[in-house]
């Protein structure tokens, strides 16, 4: 069955410099979440859309932003990179509407290093 | 505010051993849900179980058992004859309900690290 997508899977910047993230969700899924797991560090919930529309904000800081297209894939940008922002970014998706199937599946993450 | 503990930091156990984790959460809603998440080294997030606060029947999938307690806010996942492959972290998540289900927006304890020597 086919899984939630993420790419790169790896992703090595500098500070100061901007990265963008992809996630591809479950198809037929609406609902995509963005997570941010520090090392060693439990998943910390970012932001998340459903139908296209920002449903729910989290822990994100204001260099971050996201949105999902037409196709229900999401992006997370990231701008003026800092150390701490190396992290395992983690992208869920959901079927959210009426009759869905609300279990949250998650990709297989993005590892970021800032250097 | 909500809150899941997981006060087991690390468990190391020998194959074939039974093995519980312990996930205690907090939470003014009446209606939540419950996760448990497999993390393996190679770092995906695999889904094992969701429960609702309703349904405090305890439930068996193969070699995992779960055991909800509401009384004691507590949902422990319980492995038997454990193998080498159930090597991971565990992370335990609690969400509120949205409507008749949960939202994605799952609050995480601090993971078990559970190694299963041969």
């Amino acid at each position: 069955a086919a899984g939630v997508i993420q790419s790169p899977r790896h992703l090595i910047k500098e500070k100061r410099e901007t990265a963008t993230l992809k996630c591809y969700p479950i198809p037929r899924h609406d609902t995509v979440y963005w997570y941010q797991q520090g090392p060693g560090q439990d998943p910390q919930f970012l932001i998340s859309f459903y139908e296209k529309m920002q449903s729910d904000k989290g822990s994100i800081p204001d260099r971050f932003s996201a949105q999902q297209f037409s196709d229900y894939h999401s992006e997370l940008n990231m701008s003026s990179l800092e150390l701490g922002d190396s992290a395992l970014y983690f992208c869920a998706s959901s079927l959210e509407r009426a009759g869905g199937d609300e279990k949250l599946f998650f990709g297989s993450g993005t590892q970021l290093s800032v250097l | 505010a909500q809150k899941v503990t997981q006060a087991q930091t690390e468990i190391s156990v020998v194959e074939k051993e039974d093995v519980t984790l312990d996930c205690v959460y907090e939470t003014r809603d009446t209606t939540y849900y419950l996760f448990w998440y497999k993390q393996p080294p190679s770092g995906e997030l695999v889904f094992l179980i969701r429960r609702n606060s309703f349904d405090e029947q305890n439930e068996i999938s193969g070699r995992y058992s779960w055991n909800f307690q509401k009384s004691t806010s507590s949902f422990n996942f319980t492995i038997t004859a454990s193998q080498v492959v159930d090597s991971a972290v565990y992370f335990c998540a609690l969400s509120e309900a949205y409507g008749s289900s949960n939202t994605g927006k799952l609050i995480f304890g601090q993971g078990t690290t559970l190694q299963v020597k041969p």
